[in-house]
């Protein structure tokens, strides 16, 4: 089984930072990563895909980087919408979810 | 719009089981690979299982392979989830998903989320 590994938990930041969250991979996974963000009592939302896809409507301030085993999630200027927990998953090999980052004011 | 709507959860004794069905809308439903995922009280996500856009495929995670039976009846638009001999930790919300496309139900990512289902396995 392919596990990930997020990184941090958590992450404390302010409006207008600019934040990077790490997703690896146990084992190659190539470019078949996507994140998602989930609001507390909702449903997660995609927003990256294929490891740097934005998926349509997502605001371009979000960007996602990376293959093989490394990936990065990166927000360039936190709005206060964006604080919510991020998770990254790999559909390689049937399906694995991060255990999630918490971003946090 | 795509719409998927959960239904079936509720409490449920240990050792019982419990049919989830998702009903789907907005899209051809026929066309697009399925999938579960749950999350615990306060815990991350973890999928589940996926099924084909023909229902022909499924694939399981290994902590519910042998316990869980998804399938699908393209011809009322539903997903299901049958869930056997549950435990206090299948508790969680339950999540109804589409997969970006269709075919054998994988190499695609999940592009549309229900609301969920809230299971609570209790005595």
């Amino acid at each position: 089984d392919i596990q990930m590994t997020q990184s941090p938990s958590t992450l404390s930041a302010s409006v207008g930072d600019r934040v990077t969250i790490t997703c690896r991979a146990s084992q190659n996974i190539n470019s078949w990563l996507a994140w998602y963000q989930q609001k507390p009592g909702k449903a997660p939302k995609v927003l990256i895909y294929k490891a740097s896809s934005l998926e349509t409507g997502v605001p371009s301030r979000f960007s996602g980087s990376g293959s093989e085993t490394e990936f990065t999630l990166t927000i360039s200027s936190l709005q206060p919408d964006d604080f919510a927990t991020y998770y990254c998953q790999q559909y390689n090999s049937l399906y694995t979810f991060g255990q999630g980052t918490k971003l946090e004011i | 719009q795509v719409q998927l709507v959960e239904s079936g959860g509720g409490v449920v004794q240990p050792g019982r089981s419990l049919r989830l069905s998702c009903a789907a809308s907005g899209f051809i439903f026929s066309s697009y690979g399925m999938h579960w995922v749950r999350q615990a009280p306060g815990k991350g996500l973890e999928w589940l299982a996926a099924i084909s856009s023909d229902g022909s495929d499924q694939h399981y995670a290994d902590s519910v392979k042998g316990r869980f039976s998804i399938y699908r009846d393209n011809s009322r638009n539903t997903l299901y989830l049958h869930m056997f001999i549950l435990r206090p930790e299948d508790t969680a919300v339950y999540y109804c998903a589409r997969g970006s496309s269709g075919g054998s139900g994988l190499r695609a990512y999940i592009d549309s989320w229900g609301q969920g289902t809230l299971v609570t396995v209790s005595s």
